[in-house]
């Protein structure tokens, strides 16, 4: 079974900083997907980023990007030039490629923009 | 012109109760999902259905049933109610690329705005 972890339950920053949320995951599957969900105050679930794990080129969506290390396991996302807006909480999900579909989500990560 | 909707979004009810949630999808998906959040923000897969079929059926009390009259509606039957029922309640949708050997791959998973359960 797969499972997700993401190891910061919190974290706040400084409108403008650059701030990285980390997510490590276990599985023995070879293809699969990665992505990174915002959930704000509204509760609305609204995919941030994508990763093919196939790919080797990091993804990539304006101001978010991840840094994927599949010999680790690993799936960062960095926020640059946070805004106010990006408070939320943040959860990592991993989906395998075939077969009967689900996203396994870790714990998630409460992200605080402040002023 | 809402992509995936549910309706209601705020439901308060006793213990004991019988109530349902419904779910729209206008993406012209193929598969849909129930997904639950529970008071620590942890979301789980309860559902999936891929047109019409159940394909997913995680360890869900049978209280709770799943129904699909088609492929843009997946409703949530949830039969005397507990107080540890109390949650959110997601519906998602994708689109499905089924593949010769008759096993299919899932594009990104789009949610609706979610169900706020409250037993009391």
């Amino acid at each position: 079974a797969q499972t997700v972890t993401q190891s910061q339950p919190e974290m706040s920053v400084q409108e403008a900083e650059t701030v990285t949320l980390s997510c490590t995951y276990d599985t023995s599957e070879s293809n699969y997907y990665l992505f990174w969900y915002k959930q704000p105050p509204s509760r609305q679930m609204i995919l941030v980023i994508r990763q093919e794990a196939y790919k080797q080129q990091n993804a990539t969506e304006n101001r978010f990007s991840v840094n994927f290390q599949k010999a680790a396991k690993s799936f960062s996302l960095k926020i640059s030039d946070s805004q106010l807006g990006d408070t939320a909480m943040y959860f990592c999900a991993f989906m395998k490629e075939q077969g009967a579909q689900k996203l396994v989500f870790g714990q998630g990560t409460r992200l605080t923009i402040n002023p | 012109d809402t992509a995936v909707s549910q309706t209601p979004k705020y439901l308060v009810t006793q213990m004991g109760n019988d109530k349902s949630i419904k779910c729209e999808q206008n993406l012209g998906h193929d598969t849909m999902y129930w997904y639950k959040q529970d008071s620590k923000k942890f979301l789980k897969i309860m559902f999936s259905y891929n047109n019409k079929e159940l394909i997913i059926n995680e360890t869900v009390p049978n209280r709770f049933s799943p129904k699909s009259p088609d492929k843009a509606h997946l409703n949530l039957h949830i039969n005397s109610l507990e107080l540890g029922d109390s949650a959110v309640y997601f519906c998602a949708s994708s689109q499905d690329g089924r593949w010769a050997s008759g096993d299919f791959s899932t594009d990104t998973q789009y949610f609706g705005p979610g169900t706020r359960l409250t037993v009391l």
